[in-house]
Formats: C-alpha cells, structure tokens, sequence
C-alpha cells in the first residue's frame, strides 16, 4: 500500500536557521505529493504541492522537489522564523481511491 | 466564514457512551472525510465519503460510523466510547474532481476526552 515517512522530531532551530524536514514515500505509479502545516490549536492547511516527477512546489518562503528516483520530497526553508513552529505533514495522494495518506507529523520548533 | 466548521470543539464524556460529532463545509465540495489524529501527531483516515462512495478503513471499529445527510454534512457518530477513542479528529473535504492534484481544507479539530 501507499506510504509516507518523515524524519522524528521535534526539530528545534534558532530564527534564521536552514531547515530541512525529510520525507520519503512508497507508491506505485505516479502519486501526487503534499506538504501541510499545523499550527498549534488548528486544522491542517496546504503550504505547498507538486503532482509531477521534477516539479518543485513552493509558499512562504518553503520549497519540495518532486524526486521520483529517490521518492523523496522533502521540505527546506532558507531562514525559518519564529511564526514557521508548526506540525509539518507529508502527504501524498494517487488513483484507486485518493484518500491522501499522511505522514507522521515532524514538530517543528523556532526560537528567537 | 469559516469552511469546514466542527462542533464541538472539544468534547469530555464518560466510558460506554455514545457521542456525535458534527461537520459542515460550505465551500461546495463533492466529498468529506473523517481523519483521526493521536496524542502523538499520526493522523489516520477513517472514513472518505461522497454521494456515490462511503470508503471505510478497515481497522475502524464499527463503533464508529457516518452519517450524511446532505452533501454539505458528514457526522461522526461513535457508540459504547472507550478509553482509546481519546483523539482529535478532523473533518475534511475536497472535490472528487480535484482528488489527485488538489487540496483538503480542514476543520480546527474535536478534541474528545474518554475518561
């Protein structure tokens, strides 16, 4: 079946730091992929998606490119900020039934 | 306006009741889900529904169920609570059209206490 793995966090970093939050996937096929973010008390909301091999999705500042040899999307950001701590969920979707499936969730935490 | 809109927020009751969870979107999506979310982050589907199409996890306990009275509703219905039904859970929709390339808009969660 449809699988996504992300690196365990929390991942805690100083203001300005570079992240990288790493995600593979198992999947047949061409799925497309999805990065959601959490923020503390809400829903999960999409911040970025790419539905091909080589595409790169971005917003606010975040970027993931689509790598199907190494089925990896992983999330980077150049400078993070305080604001970015939040729950990050890779989530990748396909044909059959296209219920996303989501990863586990990397916690992400900034300080000043 | 909010888009996808649960009540209630958070939700305390005792062992071997029965509780509802209601859901409503307002944004003309085609299909509804339920997610589950535990005290460490996972997030599991439980149920994805439209109008031609009740998907079910097959590891939900038929405890749970949904209700769907309209396109616009999906309720989570869950009999004799236990202890391991503490979560939050998630309603979410989307457009069947745009399931492969397209997003979930979430509600803000309902968070249920078993005590």
């Amino acid at each position: 079946g449809n699988s996504v793995t992300q690196m365990e966090g929390p991942v805690t970093l100083s203001e300005e730091a570079f992240l990288t939050i790493n995600c593979t996937y198992t999947a047949t096929g061409y799925p497309s992929l999805f990065w959601y973010v959490q923020y503390p008390g809400e829903g999960l909301q999409l911040l970025l998606k790419a539905t091909k091999a080589d595409d790169k999705g971005s917003n606010k500042g975040f970027e993931a490119t689509y790598r199907k040899e190494t089925t990896s999307f992983h999330l980077e950001k150049g400078s993070v900020q305080v604001s970015d701590s939040a729950v990050y969920f890779c989530a990748l979707s396909k044909g059959g039934s296209y219920i996303p499936t989501f990863g586990r969730g990397t916690s992400l935490i900034v300080h000043p | 306006d909010t888009a996808v809109s649960q009540t209630p927020k958070y939700l305390v009751t005792q062992m071997g009741n029965d509780k509802s969870i209601k859901c409503e979107q307002n944004l003309g999506h085609d299909t509804m889900y339920w997610y589950k979310q535990d005290s460490k982050k996972f997030l599991k589907i439980m149920f994805s529904y439209n109008n031609k199409e009740l998907i079910i996890n097959e590891t939900v306990p038929n405890r749970f169920s949904p209700k769907s009275p309209d396109k616009a509703h999906l309720n989570l219905h869950i009999n004799s609570l236990e202890l391991g039904d503490s979560a939050v859970y998630f309603c979410a929709s989307s457009q069947v059209r745009d399931r492969l390339t397209g997003e979930l808009f979430f509600g803000e969660g309902s968070r249920l206490t078993v005590l």
